[in-house]
């Protein structure tokens, strides 16, 4: 079985800090990770993915990912937030063609 | 590129009632997946498709659910009938290639809401 794991609901930073958003994964064999935003009332937006090799993965809009595979986990991160950033963001595993999600985690970022 | 297209947005019906969500994923995807998120459950995987054929529909909750996917374009998603505990936001998300390195591309999502 697969699992991934956001443990925290929210998470709150200041204009121009920097944030972590954390995930920690499940899998039997080899993982693939991946981040998505949702804005209010829209769809899920693919931020970035780790399917092999840097363990350091760039996305969209200044965000990264780091996969430490000794401690089963993928926290996304961003050097300086933007207030625009506040959103929902998901951490997602694919495993045998299907994604599971984590429960999301809300970013808000306070000017 | 249109990205994924769902209709209707939103879906306002009475229990017992019959409600087809539509889906047309982007051109040249050839996997297609429906997802339902409700506060108390968060994202789960209803069905998916590779090259239109259902792969797995495992998350599909009981018979009253049924989902189809008759050609490359169009995938529809049938609850009959429906009930209150249905109300949720269902999402039809497509990818490139089938397997486990392809990133999904969401629809705007329907909202259900069964009175």
């Amino acid at each position: 079985a697969q699992s991934v794991a956001q443990p925290e609901d929210q998470v709150n930073v200041a204009e121009g800090n920097p944030l972590t958003v954390k995930c920690t994964y499940s899998v039997s064999g080899n993982p693939y990770l991946f981040w998505y935003v949702q804005y209010p009332n829209r769809g899920l937006q693919f931020l970035l993915k780790y399917i092999t090799g840097d363990n350091l993965v760039k996305g969209s809009y200044g965000f990264e990912a780091e996969f430490n595979k000794s401690q089963t986990s993928f926290h996304l991160k961003k050097p300086s937030a933007l207030v625009s950033d506040s959103a929902l963001y998901f951490c997602a595993l694919t495993n045998a063609g299907k994604s599971t999600f984590g429960d999301g985690t809300t970013l808000t970022v306070k000017p | 590129d249109a990205g994924v297209i769902q209709s209707p947005r939103h879906e306002v019906t009475e229990m017992g009632q019959e409600v087809t969500l539509r889906c047309k994923p982007i051109s040249g995807h050839n996997s297609l997946f429906w997802y339902r998120q409700t506060m108390m459950r968060g994202l789960e995987l209803l069905i998916y498709f590779n090259n239109n054929v259902p792969i797995d529909d495992s998350g599909m909750p009981e018979d009253r659910f049924s989902a189809k996917m008759p050609n490359a374009s169009f995938s529809t998603l049938k609850i009959q009938p429906s009930e209150p505990r249905d109300s949720a936001v269902y999402f039809c998300a497509s990818s490139l290639v089938s397997g486990n390195t392809g990133e999904l591309f969401f629809g705007e999502g329907s909202r259900l809401t069964v009175l």
